[in-house]
């Protein structure tokens, strides 16, 4: 499968819990970006990468959110200190680079369901 | 502040019926405007538009964008219940260059046999 992949699928955690999520974009992606969905919403931008850089974050993205992408290739985004609200669908998607035709389709992976308990 | 607006929320029609869904912006720095299709996994990509009056289609969807009155519709024709999901527009934001996405919250479409 050359799709992008998120691991876990699913996480239960008690609330002040540190959980870590990981993305895998397809491999020749240079972009890459973190959704956050809740329940009946469209999904929400969190941060941004090209390559190993973090170009833009939101402002929904507190101080207990971090995102890192080490290599330009898998990413992880870790919650501290989880809150039951941040139970959600968090979502992956990769892209190609601008410069390839000005496309900007993004992939999207299956998704890390978070529930706080 | 920038928005994406969906509307209806939620449809509810026979297999046959056709259906129109609508999307509405404001966003400062458009590029371009996409629709994806959402059934309880990942969003899945339908149609990139950036041109208006250039319809866009695949089998029985087909979309088009006005950018002076700033919408967008998507168009299924001869429904299926397989076309039952959550159908999703987005708009590219292009300031930064970032190519964030901008989500509406979705229409909710089930077509029953």
């Amino acid at each position: 499968d050359t799709g992008v992949s998120q691991n876990p699928r699913h996480k239960i955690t008690k609330r002040g819990q540190n959980v870590t999520f990981r993305c895998d974009p397809i491999s020749e992606h240079n972009r890459l970006y973190w959704y956050r969905q809740t329940l009946g919403q469209g999904p929400e931008f969190l941060t941004y990468f090209q390559n190993e850089a973090q170009l833009e974050k939101s402002r929904l993205l507190s101080d207990r959110f971090s995102a890192e992408r080490p290599k330009g290739s898998f990413s992880t985004l870790e919650i501290q200190r989880t809150e039951q609200g941040d139970s959600a669908m968090y979502l992956c998607a990769s892209s190609p680079s601008r410069l390839a035709g000005g496309i900007n389709e993004q992939f999207f992976g299956p998704g890390t369901r978070l529930t706080v308990l | 502040e920038d928005k994406v607006v969906q509307s209806p929320l939620s449809l509810v029609v026979h297999e046959g019926d056709t259906v129109t869904l609508n999307c509405s912006y404001e966003v400062t720095n458009f590029r371009s405007l996409l629709w994806y299709k959402q059934e309880k996994k990942a969003p899945t990509f339908l149609f990139m538009l950036t041109s208006s009056g250039i319809e866009k289609k695949s089998g029985r969807l087909s979309s088009i964008l006005d950018k002076k009155e700033l919408f967008s519709i998507l168009n299924i024709t001869a429904t299926q219940t397989g076309d039952s999901a959550v159908y999703l527009c987005a708009v590219d934001d292009g300031s930064g260059n970032t190519g964030k996405l901008i989500f509406g919250q979705g229409t909710t479409l089930q077509v029953k046999p």
